[in-house]
């Protein structure tokens, strides 16, 4: 099946610093990405989607200039939490999916943690 | 009015009984509805996914898509302790790739 990875799985920065989180598809070439953000005890949020080329579409209330997402290749795209913000701590997940296919594929997740 | 809605439990069921999970959603046009499993601190898994009216089963897991009602749901039966989890139901609106999410059922089962 679909695997994608996702690193790093946890991070703890100061406030003020900057967060590269990857993602990246194994074994298929992914045509769309999407990052969501979850906070304790709530739901995956969608954050911003993105196509292999293109700028991502972000969602109402996020601000496209902190995070920062990178999508330039078929395997990998990456989400930067700029001047992160205790606030920013969450569950950040990504998910592809492919052409001409309704599966979606998750990433593990990554832990952020800004003090 | 919330896109996709759960109840958000804790639902609680005795081990070999039948957990049923709720979700409705309001966009008609919907045509794709997923339920995912989610540990706590894991990222979700994949359970079932549903495009047409009726029921659909796997193993253990039914999942039932009422388009009329915009109501999907899912059945799992000789629920089990490793079954302790929360539930995500989500929805490709119509002429979207993006999934929406409910706010996720926690179901606990009791052995």
């Amino acid at each position: 099946g679909a695997v994608v990875s996702q690193h790093p799985s946890w991070v703890i920065c100061k406030s003020g610093t900057s967060v590269k989180i990857e993602c990246r598809s194994l074994d298929f070439q992914a045509t769309t990405m999407f990052w969501y953000r979850q906070f304790p005890k709530q739901s995956l949020m969608l954050m911003a989607t993105s196509n292999e080329g293109s700028k991502a579409t972000y969602e109402q209330g996020v601000e496209k200039d902190k995070f920062l997402i990178n999508h330039a290749s078929l395997t990998l795209s990456t989400l930067t939490v700029t001047s992160a913000h205790p606030e920013d701590s969450s569950f950040y997940i990504c998910t592809f999916t492919r052409r001409n296919n309704y599966g979606y594929t998750f990433g593990s997740g990554t832990r952020l943690t800004v003090v | 009015q919330k896109e996709v809605e759960q109840n958000s439990g804790p639902l609680s069921v005795p081990e070999g009984a039948i957990a049923s999970l709720n979700c409705t959603y309001s966009d008609r046009g919907s045509q794709s509805f997923f339920w995912y499993r989610q540990y706590s601190g894991k990222s979700p898994e994949l359970i079932m996914f549903i495009y047409s009216n009726g029921d659909k089963e796997d193993g253990r897991f039914t999942a039932q898509l009422n388009k009329a009602s915009q109501y999907v749901s899912l059945l799992i039966r000789d629920s089990q302790p490793s079954d302790s989890a929360t539930y995500l139901c989500a929805v490709n609106p119509q002429g979207a790739q993006k999934l929406v999410f409910g706010q996720g059922t926690r179901l606990t089962i009791n052995p």
